[in-house]
């Protein structure tokens, strides 16, 4: 299996642009998770997904963030307007609710810089 | 809620010193136990993990065990090399089809 594949890599972009990150899971894997990552915050779950249905977004920052899971093998991370401080990267994560200890499998993540 | 606390970096070894990162945690049933290491401009990738009390996780020499009585998973290797240089993460997951729960993570630096 390829992996959970995130595009695009590097993101740059305009203060008051869209910006829409992409996540393909693991074939199978009906788990998928979105963080973020920043330097003071760390490593913030922004919102998370069972079987394509969004279960928790208490993390997702403001109204500006949307997230959406329209089938099993895709999901996307939208940001409209984006400011400077979504400067961050943005992990992308899948696994299986088979069992307590299954671990999720994070993809190569989105570096994104608003100017 | 359930929350992971690790110790703060970052933390700088000579190569095959002894490393410990220590990491507990707080959550109100009995969770499984992780290490993810993240290498520069890369995701993270599970080190170890543990399931229940007293499980030992190991992989590439590094090992960590799950205590209940002090609700700790620190994370060890004996002999530490210049390609461990990385960010460990400790986390918990607390069940089935719930997000993982990560510490702020340790930057390790190891110099030959």
């Amino acid at each position: 299996d390829a992996g959970v594949i995130q595009s695009p890599r590097h993101e740059v972009t305009e203060m008051g642009q869209e910006v829409t990150l992409r996540c393909k899971p693991i074939s199978g894997h009906n788990s998928l998770f979105w963080y973020r990552q920043t330097m003071m915050r760390g490593l913030e779950l922004l919102i998370y997904f069972n079987n394509n249905v969004p279960i928790d977004d208490s993390g997702m920052p403001e109204d500006r963030f949307s997230a959406k899971m329209p089938n099993a093998s895709f999901s996307t991370l939208k940001i409209q307007p984006s400011e400077p401080r979504d400067s961050a990267v943005y992990f992308c994560a899948s696994s299986s609710q088979g069992a307590a200890n299954t671990e999720a499998f994070f993809g190569q993540g989105t570096r994104l810089t608003v100017v | 809620g359930d929350s992971v606390t690790q110790m703060e970096g970052p933390v700088t070894l000579s190569e095959e010193a002894f490393l410990t990162i220590n990491c507990t945690y707080t959550a109100t049933g009995y969770p499984s136990l992780f290490w993810y290491v993240q290498y520069p401009g890369e995701g993270l990738q599970l080190l170890l993990k543990a399931t229940k009390a007293d499980d030992k996780g190991s992989n590439k020499g590094f090992e960590a065990t799950y205590r209940k009585e002090t609700t700790s998973f620190h994370l060890e290797k004996g002999s530490v090399q210049v390609s461990d240089s990385a960010v460990y993460f400790c986390a918990l997951k607390p069940g089935r089809g719930t997000p993982l729960v990560f510490g702020k993570g340790t930057r390790l630096s190891v110099i030959a």
